[in-house]
């Protein structure tokens, strides 16, 4: 609906289970972004990919692997998490990062995960 | 100092009522300024980009101070439709965006 698609939409893992999730956007788009949204907390920026490159990691843990294999798909791989990573993850893109590009954000509807 | 304060709400409101929010951000250096709007348990979307000189879109006016480090929203005629958290973004040098927590809105009958 919005140009960016995320499965799952609902995910619940156990501790040491692997899971992926996953983002597409058909707007054309060359910059991609992984966040975090937990109750009642502001959006948390995790990574920026621009043209395929990760230019930022926001300090995230190892337990969260992103991977981005071209422009148009963003990929959490996701292992060993721990219960306050439940929350929900939301994919967006933008034209690009740079002064004009940055400045709109389309996100994709998210994937909100319960790790029990 | 949280980088961008908002006040979480909830505002509840009836319909056909004005209400403002405001929102605090502590980066003087911060270059752009957006409302984002989110429904319930669903994606933020861009509601407008604030300028410096103010603007308005319909029934919603946003203003900018850089003095006093804040940024506004006003909806005048609140319809059931705008209830919605509204989000603060502020970009800072280097392109960073951030987020604040949002504010509550419910609008009744």
């Amino acid at each position: 609906e919005t140009g960016v698609t995320q499965t799952p939409r609902h995910l619940v893992m156990g501790m040491t289970n692997k899971k992926s999730l996953k983002c597409e956007q058909h707007l054309g788009h060359n910059a991609m972004y992984w966040y975090k949204q937990s109750a009642k907390k502001p959006l948390e920026l995790m990574f920026v990919y621009n043209f395929k490159e990760q230019t930022e990691n926001n300090s995230v843990p190892s337990r969260f692997s992103p991977e981005c294999p071209n422009s148009s798909h963003l990929f959490l791989h996701l292992h060993t998490l721990q219960p306050e990573d439940s929350a929900l993850y939301l994919c967006a893109s933008s034209p690009g990062t740079g002064t004009s590009g940055a400045n709109v954000l389309t996100f994709g509807a998210g994937s909100r995960l319960t790790v029990l | 100092r949280k980088e961008v304060e908002q006040d979480p709400g909830p505002f509840n409101v009836p319909e056909g009522a004005t209400v403002a929010f405001n929102c605090t951000y502590s980066n003087s250096a911060s270059q752009s300024f957006f409302w984002y709007r989110q429904d319930c348990r669903k994606e933020p979307k861009l509601l407008m980009s604030v300028y410096s000189s103010g603007n308005e879109d319909g029934r919603f006016t946003a203003q900018l101070n850089r003095a006093s480090q804040y940024i506004s929203l006003l909806i005048r005629d609140s319809k059931l439709s705008d209830s919605a958290t509204y989000l603060c973004v502020v970009r800072h040098s280097g392109n960073k965006l951030v987020f604040g927590a949002g504010t509550i809105l419910r609008v009744k009958s």
